[in-house]
């Protein structure tokens, strides 16, 4: 199946920084990129949804001055939790689909980020 | 909007057993997709089984099977011969066909494989 990768897997940071998440497609050309929110035995949340060269479509409640998506290329979407805080500490996770898997019904997940804010 | 719901939060089977983890989901769209997905400890979903809800029969993957009641909107999946590796989350997720692959996924069931 299809690659998906996403950098960092873990990260700590200091109250009132920003923090980077990156979401690569490996070997096909992500058209559709989302991002999920996974809190301890919890499900997953969609946060948003991006399409390569548009803006994000953010799902109702997100804030979204706090996380900025950038999908530029077809091949990377990024996360950036900006002025994180503690309680935005969770396990941050994208998923990728292309044009052909638009038809089947496919989505390919990346392997999930962990975010702590100190 | 579509919800999908699942009912167990917790279940155990015993090694070389079989369990079923329910999943009903509500949605008034007639061409769609289900999935089943396990996230083991290390938070790596895995597309364990994917039916389409054009197809009457119920898809396969080797000790998975799932059993697609479509007007009563439930989709259960069968572990047959449970091994230690299964024990793992395990999440029942809808996607509207055409809809940009918006998944949507039920709560979970944490599924323990006792030896």
């Amino acid at each position: 199946g299809a690659v998906v990768s996403q950098h960092p897997s873990w990260v700590i940071c200091k109250s009132g920084t920003s923090v980077k998440i990156e979401c690569r497609s490996l070997d096909f050309q992500a058209t559709t990129m989302f991002w999920y929110r996974q809190f301890p035995k919890q499900s997953l949340m969609l946060m948003a949804t991006s399409n390569e060269g548009s803006k994000a479509t953010y799902e109702q409640g997100v804030e979204k001055d706090k996380f900025l998506i950038n999908h530029a290329s077809l091949t990377l979407s990024t996360l950036t939790v900006t002025s994180a805080h503690p309680e935005d500490s969770s396990f941050y996770i994208c998923s990728a689909t292309g044009l052909a898997a638009t038809y089947t019904g496919e989505l390919f997940f990346g392997e999930g980020s962990r975010l702590t804010v100190l | 909007a579509q919800t999908v719901t699942q009912s167990q939060p917790e279940m155990s089977v015993q090694e070389a057993e079989t369990v079923t983890l329910s999943c009903t989901y509500d949605t008034s769209e007639n061409n769609y997709y289900l999935f089943w997905y396990k996230q083991p400890p290390s938070r790596q979903m895995i597309l364990v089984i994917r039916q389409e809800a054009y197809k009457q029969q119920n898809a396969t993957e080797n000790r998975f099977s799932v059993n697609f009641q479509k007007a009563a909107k439930s989709f259960s999946l069968k572990i047959s011969d449970s091994q230690l590796g299964d024990t793992a989350m395990y999440f029942c997720a809808f996607m509207k066909h055409g809809d940009n692959n918006d998944m949507r996924f039920g709560a979970g069931t944490r599924l323990t494989v006792k030896p």
